[in-house]
């Protein structure tokens, strides 16, 4: 079972304009959320994060919306540049009793901004 | 470099062969992650180290699959008798002691099984 989904495969923006990407989870245990973004033949490179503690963080073009009750969360790029052309990875955890903060990842969403 | 840095960059290997891959981890990070991510899927999570504790292997598929390190440092992933099916990239990540949650991620090991 896919405890994080990102169920858009793929988003296209003009540039200027906002990129939302959506998440869901399922696993009520998860409290910490992460956003990375990926570019081919590179590893993810951590974009923004958010405790289940709050409902937003902000930073710069990039704003995470949390909605624990929907088990939702969002992630805002606004204006959009074409150098954020990528694949974003939604990333939850929890901490687990062995220690570990082992993140489980959706499919991820390929964003193309268009000039 | 200050990243984590991963060897080789791409495998292909026979069905039934044994493979290794190997992460340097950023310096001074304790933890220490492997993930795979087969094709159009999200990663998975394989196996987690820190520090001296016991490994956390809950994500190991089969007992293939296999994980070393030495102290903090290197790690060795070890697939025995290769399967098409384990086809992936292989991705490793480290990250501070106390900033478990943010993860740095090597550019992976991509492994073709034949």
């Amino acid at each position: 079972d896919q405890q994080v989904k990102q169920n858009s495969p793929s988003l296209s923006v003009q540039e200027g304009r906002i990129s939302i990407l959506n998440c869901d989870y399922t696993n009520s245990m998860f409290d910490y959320f992460l956003w990375y973004k990926k570019y081919p033949a590179e590893g993810p490179t951590f974009l923004i994060s958010i405790s289940s503690i709050k409902d937003k963080n902000e930073d710069g073009r990039f704003t995470v919306f949390l909605n624990k009750s929907a088990k939702h969360l969002s992630l805002h790029i606004v204006p959009s540049q074409p150098g954020d052309s990528a694949v974003y990875f939604c990333a939850a955890s929890a901490h687990s009793g062995a220690g570990s903060y082992q993140l489980t990842f959706g499919k991820g969403t390929k964003l193309s901004v268009i000039p | 470099g200050a990243g984590v840095s991963q060897s080789p960059s791409n495998k292909v290997t026979e069905k039934g062969k044994d493979v290794e891959l190997r992460c340097d981890p950023i310096s001074g990070h304790t933890a220490l992650y492997w993930y795979r991510q087969r094709l159009g899927q999200g990663l998975e999570f394989l196996i987690y180290f820190q520090g001296n504790s016991a490994p956390d292997k809950s994500g190991l598929p089969s007992d293939r699959f296999s994980a070393e390190r030495t102290g903090e440092s290197v790690s060795t992933l070890t697939i025995q008798r290769t399967q098409q099916e384990d086809s992936a990239v292989y991705l490793c990540a480290s990250s501070p002691a106390f900033a478990d949650n943010e993860q740095f991620f090597g550019p992976g090991t991509r492994l073709t099984v034949l």
